[in-house]
C-alpha cells in the first residue's frame, strides 16, 4: 500500500516560494510504470493539475502552462520523496496541494497524499 | 486545455436508490490506442479525493461494482446503482488524454 506523507509550511509571504515535500513509501519514485505529480485545490479553482515527473529511460516532468517558469518539480531518489517549489507566489496560489502517484497507461491517479493547506499572506 | 463540465452540480439521493452524472469533454478523449482517457474520483467530506473509475468504464481496485462508467468521444456517465450513506461527497471527472489534466468542476452528492 502506497503512503504518500506531505510536508512543509503552511503559510507564505507573497513573492516567497512555496516549497513541499512529499515522502514515499511503499514504492519508489523512479518506478517506470508511475508518474508522480502535484494537484491543488481552491474554491475558486476547483482541482488543478499542476504537473508531473516521470522515469523511462530518463526522467521527464511536464508543468501547466500557466505557472511554468514558476514551478519545479523534483523527484529526490536518495530520499525516495517528490518535492515542489512554487516561486513568486501571490495569494491566488493559496490552496490545498496534494502530492499523487499516477499510474502508466491511463490508469488514473492511484494515490494521494494527505493534503497541505497553504495560504499566501502577508 | 480540454474544458470539462458536469451536469449536475449537485444532486439529493434516497438511499437505495439509482444515481447518475454526467460529464463533457471540449473534444474527444479517445486515444489512437482505443482506450478513452477519462476517469471518476470521489471526494469524501474532509478527505482527499480517491479513484473510481479510470479509461472511461474500469473499476478502480476495491471500488464497489454498484459504481459503473459509461460513455464515449465527450459524453460520459457515472451511474450508482444503488446509493448508500457512505457515498456522500463530491464527484468530479478528469480527461487524462492530454497534459494538463483537467477536472470537472465537481457534482455535490447527498443523501436525503
Amino acid at each position: 500500500q502506497v503512503q504518500l506523507q506531505q510536508s512543509g509550511p503552511g503559510l507564505v509571504k507573497p513573492s516567497q516560494t512555496l516549497s513541499l515535500t512529499c515522502a514515499i513509501s511503499g514504492d519508489t519514485v523512479s518506478n517506470k510504470n508511475d508518474g508522480w505529480g502535484w494537484i491543488r485545490q481552491s474554491p475558486s479553482r476547483g482541482l488543478e493539475w499542476l504537473g508531473r515527473t516521470f522515469y523511462r529511460s530518463q526522467w521527464q516532468t511536464d508543468y501547466v502552462p500557466h505557472v511554468m517558469g514558476r514551478i519545479t518539480i523534483n523527484p529526490d531518489t536518495s530520499k525516495n520523496r517528490l518535492t515542489l517549489e512554487l516561486n513568486s507566489v501571490t495569494p491566488e496560489d493559496t490552496a490545498v496541494y496534494y502530492c499523487v502517484k499516477t499510474r502508466a497507461l491511463g490508469q488514473g491517479i492511484v494515490s494521494w497524499g494527505q493534503g497541505t493547506l497553504v495560504t499566501v499572506s502577508s | 486545455d480540454i474544458v470539462m463540465t458536469q451536469s449536475p452540480l449537485s444532486l439529493a439521493v434516497t438511499p437505495g436508490e439509482p444515481a447518475s452524472i454526467s460529464c463533457r469533454s471540449s473534444q474527444s478523449l479517445l486515444n489512437r490506442n482505443g482506450n478513452t482517457y477519462l476517469d471518476w474520483y470521489l471526494q469524501k467530506p474532509g478527505k482527499s479525493p480517491q479513484l473510481l473509475i479510470y479509461l472511461t468504464f474500469n473499476r478502480a481496485s476495491g471500488v464497489p461494482d454498484r459504481f459503473s462508467g459509461s460513455g464515449s468521444g465527450t459524453d460520459f456517465t457515472l451511474r450508482i446503482s444503488r446509493v448508500e450513506a457512505e457515498d456522500v461527497g463530491v464527484y468530479y471527472c478528469m480527461q487524462a488524454l492530454q497534459t494538463p489534466f483537467t477536472f470537472g468542476p465537481g457534482t455535490k452528492v447527498e443523501i436525503k
